[in-house]
């Protein structure tokens, strides 16, 4: 079956800087990659997603990259607001072929005003 | 209704005790998950539906885990005899699709005492 890796587990950056969470997957069959935020005490919620058709995805202040050759894609928040602060995680499944979500760790990050 | 819900909230429970956990998903949504998380913890897979199909039961941690889905819609996940360890927060999700974008509930706040 599929294993995710995320990494790190916790990361903490200074407001206004860059925050960069990457994830691993093993199935190459894998084509849909979703990041989901997490806010204390509430439920995941999709942030963004990508699909292995594309290499890269922006919305806004977050983007997400794929290299599926590496089996690796990555979540970049740029110009990190306190609000950002949350645990995020991966995700990856196979779209349309009934396989179930695999998600990652997941990544706590603290944006120090 | 406008999002997954499940019921209850938060439950106490004494250890020894079964507990039903209830789901309702997104309306016209196939597949249906059940997640577990426990304190500070990534997500737990513990079983899917997706129409008809035969559930995936592959992430129930013990044979005091069942779930059931009626008439594809609702779902209730049962804990019997309910130890310690089984507290955590349990999680559903529902997608229109099979693989499609899934979204989650608030959880169950599960604590064994």
């Amino acid at each position: 079956g599929e294993n995710v890796e995320q990494h790190p587990s916790t990361l903490s950056v200074q407001e206004g800087d860059s925050a960069v969470i990457k994830c691993t997957y093993s199935d190459s069959a894998s084509n849909y990659f979703p990041w989901y935020k997490q806010e204390l005490g509430k439920r995941p919620q999709l942030i963004i997603d990508i699909r292995s058709n594309v290499g890269e995805k922006k919305d806004q202040r977050i983007a997400v990259t794929l290299n599926k050759t590496a089996k690796h894609f990555s979540l970049h928040i740029t110009e990190t607001q306190p609000e950002d602060s949350a645990v995020y995680f991966c995700a990856a499944s196979r779209r349309n072929t009934g396989n179930q979500f695999y998600f990652g760790t997941g990544t706590s990050l603290t944006v120090i005003p | 209704g406008a999002g997954v819900s499940q019921s209850p909230s938060n439950k106490v429970t004494e250890k020894g005790k079964d507990v039903e956990l209830r789901c309702d998903p997104i309306s016209g949504h196939t597949a249906l998950y059940w997640y577990r998380q426990s304190l500070g913890q990534g997500l737990e897979f513990l079983i899917y539906f997706q129409g008809n199909s035969a559930p995936d039961k592959s992430g129930l941690p013990s044979d005091r885990f069942s779930a059931e889905r009626t008439g594809g819609s609702v779902s209730t996940l049962t804990i019997q005899r309910t130890q310690q360890e089984d507290s955590a927060v349990y999680l559903c999700a529902s997608s229109f699709d099979r693989a499609n974008t899934i979204y989650f509930g608030e959880g169950s706040w599960l604590t064994v005492v």
